[in-house]
């Protein structure tokens, strides 16, 4: 086990609705980031939040959206629904040093599946 | 077209054999590389992470190689058990402070058989 923990583990929503997805970082992490994986894919990097703050952003359109809070926990936001979004939602916590070799900790994923 | 190219797609073998995943990247300039082991429904876990200056990495039966000249890092699994039976990941990350500059390729998806 990693220590990071997402919820729900798994969700159905129709098209057009809006999902929150979330996620609590592994004890001592200030950075967490996001990405959806969709089947037989690699993940595809959404965004990454460093102490309350987006620290860089992948190819989504604006309806994804995040939070990130004071305890470092992390919220994804996805509005206006597309069949397309049905995937497994990942995020992964890290602690940001001077150097580059820090390892991401991955929760087990939100499926989420939209009709 | 992806930056990080893995091969095979999948693979099946038996049961104490030994295997290799290919990993091939165009992604510049590099950093390091890192191999995931992605069990079915969950989350990728980290199995070795290496920098330019590193060729090999081991951690038990997996084995890590890179050659940083060719872009080419290869993962090697001696004496396969069925537990092994997942997708490997290997991620690319381009120079930077944070992970946000993170290339994943698709996968290798491996079945091992009794």
């Amino acid at each position: 086990e990693t220590g990071v923990t997402q919820s729900p583990t798994h969700l159905i929503k129709t098209r057009g609705q809006q999902v929150t997805l979330r996620c609590s970082s592994q004890s001592g992490h200030n950075t967490v980031s996001w990405y959806q994986q969709a089947l037989g894919q690699g993940p595809q990097f959404i965004f990454q939040y460093y102490r309350e703050e987006e620290n860089g952003r992948g190819n989504f359109p604006p309806r994804f959206s995040g939070l990130q809070f004071p305890n470092y926990s992390s919220e994804l936001n996805v509005n206006a629904l597309e069949l397309d979004d049905s995937a497994l939602y990942l995020c992964a916590s890290s602690s940001r040093t001077r150097g580059d070799q820090e390892t991401q900790y991955f929760g087990p994923g939100t499926r989420l599946l939209v009709l | 077209k992806n930056q990080v190219e893995q091969s095979p797609q999948s693979l099946i073998i038996l049961e104490g054999k030994n295997c290799t995943l290919q990993c091939n990247y165009t992604v510049s300039p590099f950093s390091n590389l890192r191999w995931y082991k992605q069990d079915t429904g969950r989350g990728p876990v980290s199995l070795t992470i290496m920098t330019f200056s590193e060729n090999t990495k081991s951690n038990g039966r997996y084995t890590a190689t890179l050659d940083a000249d060719t872009k080419q890092s290869s993962l090697h699994i001696t004496a396969s058990q069925l537990s092994d039976s997942a997708s490997y990941i290997c991620v690319v990350s381009a120079w930077g402070d944070n992970n946000n500059d993170m290339r994943f390729g698709a996968g290798t998806r491996l079945t091992v058989k009794p």
